[in-house]
């Protein structure tokens, strides 16, 4: 049971370019999460998705945009990165209880 | 809005000390209240929850109450071990089941032999 993939697990991107983040979870589980998790900050929402066909923005969206596939895909799309946007980016899904269960991050660096 | 307040670390115990850390809470109505745990190199899972006021979460030898009278919710473990060396976030989720679940900052403990 592979629960919430996430790829890749390490990136470096130069500021400008742009990239996309993949996230998958086989669990069936209607919503699904970006956070971005940075020292003495904790864990901060992107964009949140309820279900399949609608996202909606959370605490710090701008910079990125998403996309909900399928029930299965929600990835997270940089257009332009900027070193501001260095952290660890962790997807996470939850079904019909309040549990979230999150995918092992990605660690991006913007220089 | 709703907020979380967690206590700063790191904090660095010897093994089996007695451990508390402190999570207090700001929303309206009856929040969801969680702990999750993040172990190095993985993501976060779920250590315990509480639901309502005066309910007790437990798991793993950890346990935090949900106190709606001072809007905390302390974790707490009797004797704790070196695999309990982690980051540990307290959160919470809007009254209303709403969709977005609110973390603290985290709290890194660490463990010596």
């Amino acid at each position: 049971n592979a629960g919430v993939t996430q790829t890749p697990k390490f990136q470096v991107l130069k500021t400008g370019q742009s990239m996309t983040l993949q996230c998958a979870q086989d669990m069936n589980h209607n919503s699904m999460y970006w956070y971005r998790q940075d020292p003495g900050m904790g864990l901060r929402l992107i964009y949140y998705s309820a279900s399949e066909g609608t996202t909606d923005k959370g605490e710090v969206p701008n910079g990125y945009n998403v996309s909900r596939l399928n029930k299965r895909e929600f990835s997270l799309r940089l257009e332009s990165a900027a070193p501001s946007q260095t952290s660890v980016y962790f997807c996470a899904s939850r079904g019909n209880g309040e549990k979230l269960f999150f995918g092992s991050g990605t660690q991006l660096s913007v220089l | 809005g709703d907020s979380v307040t967690q206590m700063e670390g790191p904090v660095t115990l010897s093994e089996e000390a007695f451990l508390t850390i402190n999570c207090t809470y700001t929303a309206t109505g009856y929040p969801s209240l969680f702990w999750y745990v993040q172990y190095p190199g993985e993501g976060l899972q779920l250590l315990l929850k509480a639901t309502k006021a005066d309910d007790k979460g437990s798991n793993k030898g950890f346990e935090a109450t949900y106190r709606k009278e001072t809007t905390s919710f302390h974790l707490e473990k009797g004797s704790v071990q070196v695999s309990d060396s982690a980051v540990y976030f307290c959160a919470l989720s809007g009254a209303r089941g709403n969709e977005k679940l609110t973390f603290g900052t985290g709290t890194r403990l660490t463990i010596i032999p």
